[in-house]
């Protein structure tokens, strides 16, 4: 069955600090990859999608995340991390619907 | 534009009462999906409309959750004789015309905490 593992439940870092969020799938043929990040009393917001073509995908608010077939990967990054980007950031695949992994707390740190 | 909105925001009851939640999509997309969001989790999906056709309910999780949408947009989410594992965030999302796997566009979910 398809699956998306988030393993890292809650991670803090020091604002200004690098950020690599780990995402693993579960799905056996070309996934399309999604980054999603939720404020707390907001909806979810797309961050970023990988369907095709370059493995490393630009994304909003400074973010980039690097597809790895073979790691079945798709993490995220960003080289420096502000205030504003405490929330939770979830991965998710598409399949015939979106699944989503559990999420990645963030927290930031002045 | 107008994104996508849900009402209330907040629903409490208490076990046994019927619940209905509203999600207007944004105007325009013809797919809309429902997810339920546990507490400590990732959305989970619930069933998926294009236009008023309900194509997929494969995640109501029992025949108390019943969704609709009649005329193809507003989309109403019913559940019948509430239970205290139905609390959750319950989020709406839509997506325009074009392949499966473009962007759907969530709404800011509704809190319902069953007492």
């Amino acid at each position: 069955a398809q699956s998306v593992t988030q393993p890292d439940i809650h991670i803090t870092v020091s604002e200004g600090a690098s950020l690599e969020l780990r995402c693993n799938y579960s799905y056996g043929a070309t996934p399309y990859l999604f980054w999603y990040v939720q404020s707390p009393g907001q909806g979810l917001q797309l961050l970023l999608k990988y369907f095709s073509g370059d493995t490393l995908v630009q994304g909003i608010k400074g973010f980039e995340a690097e597809f790895k077939r073979s790691q079945s990967s798709f993490n995220l990054r960003k080289p420096s991390v502000h205030w504003s980007d405490a929330a939770e950031y979830f991965c998710a695949v598409y399949t015939d619907k979106l699944i989503f992994g559990t999420g990645t707390r963030l927290q930031v740190f002045p | 534009g107008a994104g996508v909105s849900q009402s209330p925001r907040y629903k409490v009851a208490k076990r046994g009462q019927d619940v209905a939640l509203r999600c207007d999509p944004i105007s325009g997309h013809v797919s809309l999906f429902w997810y339920q969001q546990a507490l400590g989790q990732g959305p989970e999906f619930l069933t998926y409309f294009q236009n008023e056709a309900q194509l997929d309910k494969s995640g109501l999780p029992s025949d108390r959750f019943f969704a609709e949408r009649p005329e193809g947009s507003v989309s109403t989410l019913k559940i019948q004789r509430t239970q205290q594992e139905d609390s959750a965030v319950y989020l709406c999302a839509s997506k325009k015309r074009g392949p499966s796997y473009n962007e759907q566009f969530f709404g800011p979910g509704t809190r319902l905490t069953v007492l």
